[in-house]
């Protein structure tokens, strides 16, 4: 079946602007988490949603991120007022359960100029 | 703070040789550990899982290693080839929320 999926792939854009990334998990799958892979660093925990609430938004880095998901399915991250810290690789993930094994889409890379 | 600490940071091997990347961590409770392999440009691809009571596991030519007492793992890979040429990232799980703590990656380049 199909995997995760992100779009967009590669998103640039201007300082200040605001951005949506979006996500499509594997069907069926009914946890979804947001990850940052900034150049050189691990990945960093951003967002994990359990159907559509959120039980941990601990890694989201201010208030300028938030995210949604809507159906169970789809989710998109948000991003406001971009800053050129805010480049990075923004990867999507989603399990069977909470302790599932977690599938990766490819990534959005976003480059704030 | 749950740390997760790769090392080499970078390693080149030829072709057909062995390797081995270590993995020490400090996460705490531990649920589980698990390497992933993270082509340029994708998204990483889990290779092996273990839980606490397991200390080795093999895919294909991959093999991890884990003492749960010392907190550190190793990655072997066997008779290397071109395609094995990515960054190999250990992940290790806290109980709650399954939530992961990564490492930085050790970047492999297998040259011919």
């Amino acid at each position: 079946g199909a995997g995760v999926s992100q779009s967009p792939s590669n998103k640039v854009t201007e300082k200040g602007k605001d951005v949506e990334l979006r996500c499509d998990p594997i069907s069926g799958h009914t946890a979804l988490y947001w990850y940052r892979q900034s150049l050189g660093q691990g990945l960093e925990f951003l967002i994990y949603f359990q159907g559509n609430s959120a039980p941990d938004k601990s890694g989201l880095p201010s208030d300028r991120f938030s995210a949604e998901r809507t159906g169970g399915s789809v989710s998109t991250l948000t991003i406001q007022r971009t800053q050129q810290e805010d480049s990075a690789v923004y990867l999507c993930a989603s399990s069977l359960g909470r302790s599932g094994e977690q599938y990766f889409g490819p990534g959005t890379r976003l480059t704030v100029t | 703070k749950n740390q997760v600490e790769q090392s080499p940071q970078s390693l080149i091997i030829l072709e057909g040789k062995n390797c081995t990347l270590q993995c020490n961590y400090t996460v705490s409770p531990f649920s589980n550990l698990r390497w992933y392999k993270q082509d340029t440009g994708r998204g990483p691809v889990s290779l092996t899982i273990m839980t606490f009571s397991e200390n080795t596991k093999s895919n294909g030519r991959y093999t991890a290693t884990l003492d749960a007492d010392t907190k550190q793992s190793s990655l072997h890979i066997t008779a290397s080839q071109l395609s094995d040429s990515a960054s190999y990232i250990c992940v290790v799980s806290e109980d709650r929320y399954s939530t992961l703590t990564f490492g930085k990656g050790t970047m492999l380049l297998v040259s011919p």
